[in-house]
């Protein structure tokens, strides 16, 4: 069964830094965009980053522009949000989403998604 | 950025009701539009893709349609099963946006 599982959320305090990882399992990693997606607790839900099969393109959500950081290791199955420069408005539940499209390109449908990985920020 | 919203907030109905939520986009995204469902504690699902293509294993009382600016996601049929909150969700431009969600109560 394709499966994503984020780990790495934390309690830190703004100003902060903290990276994310989300191993997939069951799918063709490589092939696949994948984005982050969060979503404040009780609130509605925010895209946040996006990058190719190949890392070779990244976006990213104005909120996190320069902040954030999304990379990859294919050899690992793995996905990675290094973020810097907390903020209180980024506490969420951070989601790693597959990319429907094929050949590696985002196009912005995620049909699997990780259960979440919480990070809190405050002091 | 494009600017997504849903009508109505809320909506409660009975088994057996046809059910419609709107989304609107603040300007044109062609088809490139997907609903979500979520239920409490998990992740959102993906319903439909492209305003109107179902996912497969999605049950078929679920339909999308539209393009342009407006769509509408149906439940045939509400089901027990069906209550959650439902977001559309626009892939036309980054950033790609989420409408603010609309809960379905089944009575």
């Amino acid at each position: 069964e394709m499966q994503l599982l984020e780990s790495g959320g934390d309690l830190v305090q703004p100003g902060g830094s903290l990276r994310l990882s989300c191993v997939a399992s069951e799918f063709s990693f490589s092939s696949y965009a994948m984005s982050w997606v969060r979503q404040v607790p009780g609130k509605g839900l925010e895209w946040v980053s996006a990058i190719t099969g190949g890392a070779d393109r990244t976006h990213y959500a104005d909120s996190v522009q320069g902040r954030f950081t999304i990379s990859r290791d294919n050899s690992k199955n793995t996905l990675y949000l290094q973020m810097n420069s907390l903020r209180a408005e980024d506490t969420a539940v951070y989601y790693c989403a597959k990319d429907e499209g094929r050949w590696g390109n985002v196009v912005g449908y995620f049909d699997l998604w990780g259960r979440g990985t919480l990070v809190t920020v405050s002091s | 950025d494009i600017q997504m919203t849903q009508s109505p907030s809320s909506v409660s109905a009975s088994v057996g009701d046809r059910v419609t939520i709107t989304c609107r986009a603040s300007q044109g995204i062609r088809n490139w539009l997907a609903w979500y469902q979520q239920k409490p504690g998990k992740a959102p699902k993906i319903l439909i893709y492209a305003a109107s293509s179902l996912l497969s294993g999605v049950p078929s009382r679920f339909s999308g349609s539209g393009s342009g600016t407006d769509f509408t996601l149906t439940i045939s049929s509400l089901q027990p099963e069906d209550s959650a909150i439902y977001y559309c969700q626009q892939a036309n431009t980054f950033p790609f946006t989420y409408g603010p969600g609309t809960r379905v109560d089944v009575k």
